[in-house]
């Protein structure tokens, strides 16, 4: 069974750029989670999805993030403008469906450094 | 608000020593509590998990967890630590009252292992 996949795996971009990321999640997990991992912290939830409807983003900064999750499978994050307190990695995971007890499967993250 | 501390941001050991890494956490019902292990360049993947049934939770690579309530902890143990056990390892708590699966970060401890 294929894992979580992310793409790109690194990226570098000056302040006030855009940059977007990718997920794949596994196949026939109806939920997908994007966290953000600043180096020497544990992940921060940015955003949850079931399907395609979004569960949580109480802690996606609005004014500059942004996910959609078309069609229920592939999801983009995308910054813009970015800062330099972005610099973190992306982690996109899933699960089966929303709830404490289904295990959620981490992808490799998107490691971002703004300059 | 539920929270996770692990106590330690690094913890070295000999190898063959027992591994001992800390997780207090706070929560207002009971909770579902993880542990998750990190190794560089990669997503998280799941070590074990608590979900109320037995407080003794025995996961991957030997390691097991205890839940004692009347101390808020869930520490991880390993009797005989190896060389592959060096990585960073995270403790986490699942907001069930929600019932989203969100999972709340502790900051996370490095293992090192020495030879």
């Amino acid at each position: 069974e294929a894992g979580v996949a992310q793409s790109p795996r690194y990226k570098i971009i000056e302040k006030r750029q855009s940059v977007a990321f990718w997920c794949n999640p596994i196949s026939g997990h109806a939920t997908l989670y994007w966290y953000q991992q600043i180096l020497g912290q544990g992940p921060k939830l940015l955003i949850q999805f079931q399907n395609n409807g979004v569960v949580d983003d109480s802690q996606l900064p609005k004014d500059r993030f942004s996910a959609e999750r078309l069609k229920g499978v592939d999801s983009t994050l995308k910054i813009q403008p970015a800062k330099l307190e972005d610099s973190a990695v992306y982690l996109c995971a899933s699960s089966w469906t929303s709830g404490p007890s289904y295990e959620q499967y981490f992808g490799p993250g998107t490691r971002l450094t703004v300059t | 608000a539920q929270s996770v501390t692990q106590l330690g941001s690094h913890v070295s050991v000999s190898e063959g020593a027992l591994v001992l890494l800390r997780c207090n956490y706070s929560s207002s019902v009971p909770p579902y509590l993880f542990w998750y292990v990190q190794y560089p360049n990669q997503g998280l993947q799941l070590l074990l998990k608590y979900t109320s049934a037995a407080t003794l939770v025995k996961g991957i690579n030997g390691f097991e967890a205890e839940f004692k309530k009347s101390e808020t902890s869930f520490h991880l143990t390993k009797p005989s630590a190896h060389m592959s056990d060096a990585a960073e390892y995270f403790c986490a708590v699942s907001e069930d009252s929600s019932n989203t699966g969100k999972l709340i970060f502790g900051q996370g401890t490095t293992l090192q292992v020495k030879p």
